[in-house]
């Protein structure tokens, strides 16, 4: 079974900060990786994606990829209270048509 | 915006009933999945269509389960009979499909088995 892990959380960020989850693989040949938040109740909304191994940015989100160690991490900067929510990462299933493999997501929780 | 439709949002049945779920994918993607999401854990493929034809329903309990996109567009996904297992989130998600792999989640559905 080719596995996604994430700590569970939750992750308590004081409100302004830097909030920093991680994600590991064990799918060697992953080649493109998903962040989503999902508001409790509601469904996954996509927020980032990367392919290439260093730094994206959009807006806040910062998603960092270093396939040699096989991990994703999400920054989320300036941290708002409407960033409490759950993040799943996902991983694309080598040789596969497009199938996904989910972590089971980190709680964030900022406090203002 | 386009959007993934499903329906219904919430659905509440016995043990031993069957149920169905519909979703409509965001128009012209070509690639539709169903997932199953238990409270706490990531969603889980129940099955993945590319047009009309299923190309993964490894994870699917084929002996309760069953999902259907006759014309390529819409599916539906039915559970006969269904178990208290089943009680769970039925999420539907479509994506434009070759390699583009940016997929979107429609709202979902509530299941309660009792």
């Amino acid at each position: 079974q080719k596995e996604v892990e994430q700590n569970s959380g939750p992750l308590s960020v004081p409100e302004g900060a830097i909030a920093s989850l991680n994600c590991t693989y064990s799918d060697r040949g992953s080649q493109s990786f998903f962040w989503y938040r999902q508001y409790s109740g509601k469904s996954p909304e996509l927020i980032m994606f990367i392919y290439s191994n260093g730094d994206k940015e959009d807006g806040r989100f910062t998603a960092q990829l270093n396939k040699a160690s096989q991990y994703v991490s999400l920054l989320i900067r300036d941290s708002q209270p409407s960033d409490s929510a759950t993040y799943l990462c996902a991983a694309l299933v080598t040789d596969s048509w497009g199938k996904f493999q989910f972590g089971a997501g980190t709680q964030v929780v900022v406090t203002p | 915006e386009a959007e993934v439709a499903q329906s219904p949002r919430y659905k509440i049945t016995e043990k031993s009933q069957a149920v169905a779920f519909w979703c409509d994918p965001i128009s012209g993607h070509a690639t539709l999945y169903w997932y199953r999401q238990i409270l706490g854990q990531g969603p889980e493929l129940l099955v993945q269509f590319q047009d009309e034809s299923v190309v993964d329903d490894s994870q699917l309990p084929k002996d309760r389960f069953s999902a259907e996109r006759l014309k390529g567009v819409d599916s539906t996904l039915k559970i006969q009979p269904a178990e208290l297992g089943d009680s769970a989130m039925y999420l539907c998600a479509s994506r434009v499909g070759g390699a583009q792999y940016e997929q979107y989640f429609g709202p979902g559905t509530r299941l309660t088995v009792t």
